[in-house]
């Protein structure tokens, strides 16, 4: 079953405009990550982020958490048209302090943007 | 190699016959999983491997799912007797991860084989 859900399920913009994605999730977790897939490539790591990290930027991405709301929000700024893909974040569970890395993915958000 | 790597890239089945999905991981990445994604939907997990042990199988949607790993390399997850419902594209991810400590390292995913059972 999926961990939690992401919105919007769909987001069309212009190339220059801002993405804002967001991410919420049930259980507690070590770390959240966010991934990229497209037909071409399948998936693709885009960042990952520490239950006791609260932003982390790579390039044109920013990424917040709050495991107080147990929710997530990826940006990623001066949109291109190559950043069209679907977006997933992904949990990596606490589960009483172990874990191996099983990831749980929301449904993603599919992001258009027009050149 | 340089990457996950899996064969085949699409596998056409006619529903009631058996296929194997290879899967070949990043060089000396303990841990391995397979995913499954049905269409418009993120990936479920299927079921993981730590060097040649599955220790966790509990996606595994029925009993006609069986993976392995026997020499802690290459996996093979095979699927038998196909349904319709196993349409699917079946993802494969390595990484670092040695298990039992969250190591909060990256998932590195294959390009994934499109499963169509007609």
């Amino acid at each position: 079953s999926q961990q939690g859900e992401e919105d919007p399920q769909a987001l069309s913009i212009q190339e220059g405009e801002n993405a804002t994605m967001n991410c919420s999730y049930k259980t507690s977790i070590n770390n959240l990550q966010w991934y990229r897939q497209n037909s071409g490539r399948g998936l693709v790591h885009l960042i990952l982020i520490r239950s006791n990290e609260r932003e982390k930027h790579s390039g044109r991405l920013r990424v917040t958490l709050d495991t107080s709301k147990k929710s997530s929000s990826l940006l990623i700024t001066a949109s291109r048209a190559a950043d069209t893909a679907s977006y997933f974040c992904a949990t990596d569970a606490n589960a009483g302090g172990t874990s191996y890395g099983k990831l749980t993915f929301g449904q993603g958000t599919i992001l258009t943007v027009h050149p | 190699g340089a990457g996950v790597s899996q064969s085949p890239r699409y596998k056409v089945a006619k529903r009631g016959q058996d296929v194997a999905l290879r899967c070949d991981p990043i060089s000396g990445h303990v841990s391995l999983f397979w995913y499954q994604q049905a269409l418009g939907q993120g990936p479920e997990f299927l079921t993981y491997f730590q060097n040649e042990a599955q220790l966790d199988k509990s996606g595994l949607p029925s009993d006609r799912f069986f993976a392995e790993r026997p020499e802690g390399s290459v996996s093979t997850l095979k699927i038998q007797r196909t349904q319709q419902e196993d349409s699917a594209v079946y993802l494969c991810a390595s990484s670092r991860n040695l298990g039992d400590i969250p190591m909060n390292t990256e998932a590195f995913f294959g390009q994934g084989t499109r499963l169509t059972v007609v």
